[in-house]
């Protein structure tokens, strides 16, 4: 079964304090990504990445970094984390004509 | 980068009754056209898309959808609401040959018994 999993679902915290979403797909896809969904502004993305070791800036990258050393796992990392990304965090597995998002990670960061 | 619009971020409509969401994108090429809805404390389900082919494209739940190419328009409609429809729904492009989505704000659809 195609899939995309993350983990964790979710995740409180205190600002400052590194963390790691991970996520992972079995379909193979060459590119992943990463979105945030916060009230009234839909999904913006984070980051992406065309390839293993290739990633590349989307949207909304302030404060966050994400690595591709594996074709399967793309996880996305906070450094410093701060309230201001505290949102439900979404991981995606695309070809050209068709998305599958992760369940979803909702992070507070306080 | 595309532009996305949804008019309207909350829509009520009674059971029954006809459900319209309104979503226009801003580019000259037709792109890849997809509706999502995310129910409560849940993910994103694909509701339909349209890539090539009918302008009319149907999806689960019942809705369908039509791409208009002379608006730039891509609206969600369902004849008759169901109180299980109440979710956020959100419009997403892509240019042809680009991964990327991009989102519409979303639109919250409430269904008064």
């Amino acid at each position: 079964e195609a899939q995309v999993t993350q983990n964790p679902r979710y995740l409180i915290t205190v600002t400052g304090k590194k963390l790691t979403v991970t996520c992972s797909q079995n379909m193979n896809h060459e590119y992943m990504s990463w979105y945030r969904q916060d009230p009234g502004l839909g999904l913006r993305q984070i980051y992406y990445s065309m390839n293993v070791e290739v990633t590349d800036k989307g949207d909304v990258p302030e404060g966050y970094k994400v690595s591709r050393k594996e074709k399967r796992n793309f996880p996305l990392i906070l450094e410093s984390p701060s309230p201001n990304q505290t949102s439900l965090y979404f991981c995606a597995s695309s070809t050209l004509k068709e998305q599958y998002f992760g369940p979803g990670t909702r992070l507070t960061v306080t | 980068a595309q532009s996305v619009t949804q008019l309207g971020s909350h829509v009520s409509v009674s059971e029954g009754a006809l459900v319209l969401l309104r979503c226009n994108y801003s580019s000259s090429v037709p792109p890849y056209l997809f509706w999502y809805v995310q129910y409560p404390n849940q993910g994103l389900q694909l509701l339909l898309k349209y890539t090539t082919g009918a302008t009319l494209v149907k999806g689960i739940n019942g809705f369908e959808a039509e791409f208009k190419k002379s608006e730039t328009s891509f609206h969600l409609t369902k004849p008759s609401a169901h109180m299980s429809d109440a979710a956020e729904y959100f419009c997403a492009v892509s240019d042809l040959n680009d991964y990327k989505l991009s989102f519409g704000a979303g639109t919250t659809v409430t269904v008064r018994a």
